[in-house]
């Protein structure tokens, strides 16, 4: 399968404990978006990188968040000191360029406890 | 910052029938999307459009810039249409992260 990829694909943890996500883009695509999305709601952008360089971050992304993308592949998303408030499920998407449409992998579910 | 408003919230058809569902937003948009999510998660992407209409299938997409406005359609329902669809849009000007509505959750009845 060349889609993208997440892993893990659930993640229980404790409060206060840190958590870190992986994607794993499309192989071409040089841009890599991460969103976030709660029940019930649609998902909301927090950082996108084009090759290794983060170029936005949403203000959602707190201290408590960071996202990397070393070589311009696969990418990870740290949450340290996790609150229950951080549960939800954690989408990435990639895509090959500016404005060309964004394939998205199954996500990550966060649950904090 | 872009506001996506979709209507309705929630739909439930009978098979066969033909469905639209709307979304606005409120500021200029680079191009505007609609995807399609299934219980457990996963986003499909069905269209990416900027200006005019798109067909794949029974699905057909249309947006019109002035007003602001897009539109899905489903043509002869099923029930495996059942999902949640979503409209995003993209701003551009560097800044194409995705701005979602909050989704319509349609409900195809055999």
């Amino acid at each position: 399968d060349t889609g993208v990829s997440q892993d893990p694909r659930h993640k229980i943890t404790k409060r206060g404990q840190n958590v870190t996500f992986r994607c794993d883009p499309i192989s071409e695509h040089n841009r890599l978006y991460w969103y976030r999305q709660t029940l019930g709601q649609g998902p909301e952008f927090l950082t996108y990188f084009q090759n290794e360089a983060q170029l936005e971050k949403s203000r959602l992304l707190s201290d408590r968040f960071s996202a990397e993308r070393p070589k311009g592949s696969f990418s990870t998303l740290e949450i340290q000191r996790t609150e229950q408030g951080d549960s939800a499920m954690y989408l990435c998407a990639s895509s090959l360029g500016l404005y060309n449409e964004q394939f998205f992998g199954p996500g990550t579910r966060l649950t904090v406890l | 910052k872009n506001e996506v408003e979709q209507s309705p919230q929630n739909l439930t058809a009978q098979e066969g029938e033909f469905i639209t569902i709307n979304c606005s937003y409120s500021v200029g948009i680079s191009a505007l999307h609609w995807l399609q999510q299934h219980p457990g998660g996963g986003i499909v992407s069905l269209f990416m459009l900027s200006s005019g209409k798109k067909k794949h299938g029974r699905l057909i997409a249309t947006i019109n810039i002035q007003e602001k406005h897009s539109s899905l359609h489903i043509t002869a329902s099923h029930p495996r249409d059942s999902a949640v669809y979503i409209c995003a849009v993209s701003s551009g000007g560097g800044a194409d992260g995705l701005t979602f509505g909050k989704g319509t959750h349609l409900i195809i009845q055999p």
